[in-house]
């Protein structure tokens, strides 16, 4: 079984600055990793996921996450965020069988854009 | 770009009430799957769904739950009895061998 943490329930940060939210997981077998994006009243938008090769990985709206396997991280950043980037974000694993595994959620950062 | 397509997007119901939340997955996916999101808290694993049979349900997924494919596009979940616990928004996901996609939810409000 897998689960994540994600240590942040909310993080505050003024526009244009850089951001970072935090994601750990825990597994007995290896894992592909996931970020959502919820914006208010939506449903579940893929920011980006790691499923092998190249452990940083970049995804839509500039954002980007880099694996950490010994550090069991897969932490999400910003260099310059903006005020729609305000939202909920969700950290996401599944099992090594991609495609027909659940996934399992963390409990969610929001991130509040301070203009 | 294929979606999955949820309805009604809201939906409201009376304690005790049955309701039938239906999902249209992408066409040549094979695997389903419904989660659930309680306002303010995470997304939670319900029920996987691959070859007209459940491969894998979570604790919350009790008998008051079910789900079916009736046909070959719909995939629906039904709640025989509604609790005001029930209240959450639901949403519905296919897979590919490329990955998840996900519906854009039905909002469920018991009275």
């Amino acid at each position: 079984a897998q689960s994540v943490t994600q240590l942040d329930s909310q993080v505050p940060v003024f526009e244009e600055a850089p951001v970072e939210l935090r994601c750990n997981y825990s597994s007995s077998v290896s894992v592909y990793l996931f970020w959502y994006v919820q914006y208010p009243n939506q449903g579940l938008q893929l920011l980006l996921k790691y499923l092998s090769g190249s452990t940083l990985v970049k995804g839509i709206n500039g954002f980007e996450a880099e694996f950490n396997k010994s550090q069991t991280s897969f932490h999400l950043r910003k260099p310059s965020v903006h005020i729609s980037d305000t939202a909920e974000y969700f950290c996401a694993v599944s099992g090594p069988n991609f495609g027909n595994e659940k996934l399992t959620f963390g409990t969610g950062t929001r991130l509040t854009i301070i203009p | 770009e294929p979606e999955v397509t949820q309805t009604p997007s809201h939906q409201v119901t009376q304690m005790g009430q049955e309701v039938i939340l239906r999902c249209v997955p992408i066409s040549n996916h094979l695997y389903f799957y419904w989660y659930r999101q309680i306002l303010g808290q995470k997304v939670e694993f319900l029920v996987s769904f691959y070859n007209n049979e459940i491969s894998e349900k979570s604790e919350i997924f009790d008998d008051q739950f079910s789900v079916e494919r009736p046909d070959g596009s719909n995939f629906t979940l039904k709640i025989r009895s509604t609790k005001l616990e029930d209240s959450a928004m639901y949403f519905c996901a296919s897979t590919s061998n490329y990955g998840y996609t996900f519906g854009s939810g039905t909002r469920l409000t018991v009275v």
